[in-house]
């Protein structure tokens, strides 16, 4: 199942460097969401969007930026990477239904390590 | 403030046992409650949701408001239900909160053979 696309899947980086991950769906969802999980901590909200012109905070979206391109695109942007900026994030989609429902699809994940 | 608390890391039982997975939740109103499931190499997925009371692979969760609970359960556990469990919580429709999922942290399930 492809309808999330998350690119890269793994990157390493040093401290100081911006970086974007970046998000694609062919879900036609309107709601897209940025989520990161830490060992421990389980999956924390960054930023979500319910539409092209809403994007809201998340739990901890200090130190990240999005930016949403389109329906279909949705980018995290980590201005000046630290190291415990390190975890794995996701994308996730619902349409309206799902958000009564609760169901969001995922994507596979993109592994961050900053060095 | 909203929260959904799973205490337990990792639970490791024998095939054929019984498994409870715990969640406990704070939030002030009626929360919708549901649990995702990891399999390994998979997507993060759905597996059910309080709402429709249902059972997905044999799986059950009962919403103890008293208790502010969630547990998932299954009577007899097989190696396929080995994954990653998270426990989630969002707002009642028209609250402001829906499609905003808050996960607890977590719980891997080990069913040994």
């Amino acid at each position: 199942d492809a309808d999330v696309t998350q690119t890269p899947r793994n990157r390493i980086t040093k401290t100081g460097k911006r970086i974007m991950l970046e998000c694609s769906q062919t879900k036609g969802h309107d709601r897209m969401y940025w989520y990161r999980q830490d060992p421990g901590l389980g999956l924390r909200l960054i930023y979500y969007s319910f539409d092209v012109k809403d994007i809201n905070k998340g739990e901890i979206s200090d130190g990240y930026s999005v930016s949403r391109q389109a329906q279909a695109k949705f980018s995290l942007s980590l201005e000046s990477a630290i190291p415990n900026q390190t975890a794995l994030y996701f994308c996730a989609t619902s349409d309206l239904a799902g958000a009564v429902t609760g169901e969001l699809f995922f994507g596979e994940g993109s592994r961050l390590t900053v060095l | 403030a909203q929260r959904v608390t799973q205490p337990e890391k990792l639970l490791s039982v024998f095939k054929g046992a019984p498994v409870e997975l715990k969640c406990n939740y704070s939030y002030s109103g009626s929360p919708e409650l549901f649990w995702y499931v990891q399999y390994s190499r998979q997507r993060l997925q759905l597996l059910l949701r309080h709402i429709s009371r249902e059972s997905i692979k044999g799986f059950t969760a009962d919403l103890n408001k008293g208790e502010t609970s969630f547990h998932l359960k299954k009577p007899f556990a097989q190696e396929e239900d080995s994954a990653m469990y998270y426990c989630a919580l969002s707002g009642l429709w028209g609250s402001g909160n829906t499609g905003k999922l808050i996960f607890g942290q977590g719980t891997t399930l080990q069913v040994k053979p």
